[in-house]
């Protein structure tokens, strides 16, 4: 079975700070790993993603996130947070190559705040 | 901008009374979710069109609770005999037919409080 686990509910930084937010996954197969964001009452903004090929995926906003498969971690990073960052950070995975199910699975979300 | 739009964005109900919600996923994007996200969970699955195909279904997708998407284009939701525990975020995402690696797109959700 698919899960992803993120091990904290809240993050704080300070501003210019880097932040990583973790996260840990199982899924038979090959995975497939995202990263969202999600600001109050909104939906799920795409971030990143990893397929395969380079273990550092870069993505917007000047995230990046780091696979690592003998860990089974796909962790958020950014070297220096903003204020702006402040959001709740979600993690999912998706069953790889030979899979034709849809569906992501996500983790609880992470609170990420970046105080001035 | 012609992202994911859902309507209406809140939807305020009576226990017991049915709802319909509308998705309208980006332009010729072939694949179609729905997930229902509570207080402090992520997003959870519930079903998934390819076209007008309905090609998964979630088991938290109970009897009262059915999707279409008749033309392949938008799509709806309704829950009948709504309870309680009903009331949650109802997002919708869409994609292109690319594979598994293809990303999922979501709108701005809808709201449903169910009293």
């Amino acid at each position: 079975a698919q899960s992803v686990a993120q091990p904290e509910d809240q993050v704080n930084v300070a501003e210019g700070n880097p932040l990583t937010v973790k996260c840990t996954y199982s899924v038979s197969g090959n995975p497939y790993l995202f990263w969202y964001v999600q600001y109050p009452n909104r939906g799920l903004q795409f971030l990143l993603k990893y397929i395969t090929g380079d273990n550092l995926v870069k993505g917007s906003y000047g995230f990046e996130a780091e696979f690592n498969k003998s860990q089974t971690s796909f962790h958020l990073k950014k070297p220096s947070a903003l204020v702006s960052d402040s959001a709740l950070y979600f993690c999912a995975v998706r069953e790889g190559r030979g899979s034709t199910l849809g569906r992501l699975y996500f983790g609880r979300g992470t609170q990420l705040t970046v105080w001035p | 901008d012609t992202g994911v739009s859902q309507d209406p964005r809140h939807k305020i109900t009576k226990r017991g009374q049915n709802v319909t919600f509308r998705c309208d996923p980006i332009s010729e994007h072939n694949r179609l979710y729905w997930y229902r996200q509570t207080l402090g969970q992520g997003p959870e699955f519930l079903t998934y069109f390819q076209n007008e195909a309905q090609l998964e279904k979630s088991r938290l997708l109970s009897d009262r609770f059915s999707a279409e998407r008749p033309k392949g284009s938008f799509s709806t939701l309704e829950i009948q005999r709504t309870e309680q525990g009903d009331s949650a975020m109802y997002l919708c995402a869409s994609s292109p037919r690319t594979g598994p690696t293809d990303t999922q797109y979501f709108g701005p959700g809808t709201r449903l409080t169910v009293l």
